[in-house]
């Protein structure tokens, strides 16, 4: 089953605005990856991160891997309509799988 | 660019089918996956293969079966396709060093 919580579970917000969201786990991860899902769509790798501490920026988008590697973040800078889709966090631990949340449905009103 | 292709976007049969679904990557990734994704249930490993012929079962490998004859190559069978199996089915590959997933754009399959 799922070891991930991702939070909040959905997020209607106003365009423009800026949005966070997180992972974490009571297990160590290795490599933490967020995925951007749109409708009847595979998941799209947005960012990747390796390293505990690291922060990554992918355009209007920043993810970090936490200190503790139990948690990982992702924010988003001046929301727009295409932003809106389901963002999923990913972590490795060991083997070959990875463990995913459940997801965070954004919305964004304009 | 990485890039994973799976044979068809939507798919009906009815139940007592045999039903095959092919994915392709062309990344010459080592490892593949096969996801089922469910509302409220999230992403559900359903088999992977880390090389040719090599296969391990997921959470939910029941009804079932994979296949990897090439190594770009990864498909899932049902064998006696069920109602309960109606799902978006998604690939996915990665390679052996890297544990990050490229994934697919799905397969929503249904079963009549």
């Amino acid at each position: 089953g799922q070891q991930l919580n991702q939070s909040p579970q959905s997020m209607f917000i106003q365009e423009g605005e800026d949005v966070s969201m997180n992972c974490t786990s009571s297990s160590i991860f290795n490599t933490w990856l967020w995925y951007k899902q749109e409708p009847g769509e595979g998941p799209v790798l947005l960012i990747a991160l390796y390293k505990a501490g690291e922060l990554t920026s992918n355009g209007r988008l920043t993810a970090q891997f936490g200190i503790t590697r139990k948690d990982s973040f992702l924010n988003i800078s001046a929301s727009i309509p295409s932003d809106v889709g389901i963002y999923f966090c990913a972590g490795h631990r060991y083997g070959n799988k990875l463990v995913f949340g459940a997801g965070t449905i954004l919305r964004v009103k304009s | 660019d990485v890039k994973v292709t799976q044979s068809s976007r939507y798919l009906v049969k009815r139940t007592g089918e045999k039903v095959f679904l092919e994915c392709v990557q062309d990344m010459d990734h080592e490892n593949m996956f096969w996801y089922r994704q469910d509302p409220g249930l999230g992403l559900r490993l359903i088999y992977f293969s880390y090389d040719v012929k090599m296969k391990e079962k997921g959470d939910i490998p029941e009804g079932y079966s994979v296949s990897r004859e090439k190594k770009e190559r990864f498909s899932l069978i049902l064998e006696s396709a069920s109602t309960n199996q109606t799902s978006m089915y998604l690939c996915a590959s990665s390679l052996a060093s890297l544990y990050t997933q490229y994934f697919g754009p799905g397969t929503r399959l249904t079963v009549l």
